[in-house]
């Protein structure tokens, strides 16, 4: 499972609803991510997290929050869902930026 | 800022076929640059790497070589499979984030019998 728990794997939303998706990895990397992949968009990274405490916006993250809420744990969380937000997320981790990313199995998120 | 472009897809191959991926991008410096591979229904999984020019990554019988003066890592296999179907990601680590890998948009390939 590449080391990480990601959950839920599926959930409906209706717009305005609010939910948090939850990733813990067990490698005890410092480098955590959130991505999500859309049709001919390939992978946009919404938050990351470089170590303990530290959280960054990547190229799209207006609509999430996120918490780094320990090293394992790394939690993006939508406060008004828009359908706009559909989509498939995928939680990442990994030590150092050349090495590689362990990708969780995703979360296939619909807005209605 | 720092970029990758891939070939669109998808790319339909029959069982043996040489295979080509290519992938372009643009950077600031010396970047590392990786193949991802994603299975249906899966998460990404790093296929190969290169971190300087002129090194050839290779894993699983595909190949990709850092050519800096075209600016490419073209992902290459000599002879496809069935089981090598999947959605193959090109990336890069740029140098002015060292925290944050960016992606192409992916090439599906579909390997048919």
């Amino acid at each position: 499972n590449a080391g990480v728990t990601q959950t839920p794997k599926f959930q409906v939303l209706k717009t305005g609803q609010s939910m948090t998706l939850q990733c813990a990895q067990d490698m005890n990397h410092n480098s955590m991510y959130w991505y999500r992949q859309d049709p001919g968009m390939g992978l946009r990274l919404i938050y990351y997290s470089a170590s303990e405490g530290t959280t960054d916006k990547g190229e799209v993250p207006n609509g999430y929050n996120v918490s780094r809420l320990n090293k394992r744990e790394f939690s993006l969380r939508l406060e008004s869902a828009a359908p706009s937000q559909t989509s498939v997320y995928f939680c990442a981790h990994g030590y150092r930026r050349n090495e590689k990313l362990f990708f969780g199995s995703g979360t296939q998120l619909s807005v209605l | 800022g720092d970029s990758v472009t891939q070939m669109e897809g998808p790319v339909t191959l029959s069982e043996e076929a040489f295979l080509t991926i290519n992938c372009t991008y643009t950077a600031t410096g010396y970047p590392s640059l990786f193949w991802y591979v994603q299975y249906p229904g899966e998460g990404l999984q790093l296929l190969l790497k290169a971190t300087k020019a002129d090194d050839k990554g290779s894993n699983k019988g595909f190949e990709a070589t850092y050519r800096k003066e075209t600016t490419s890592f073209h992902l290459e296999k000599g002879s496809v499979q069935v089981s090598d179907s999947a959605v193959y990601f090109c990336a890069l680590s740029g140098m002015r984030n060292t925290d944050k890998l960016i992606f192409g948009t992916g090439t599906r390939l579909q390997v048919f019998p």
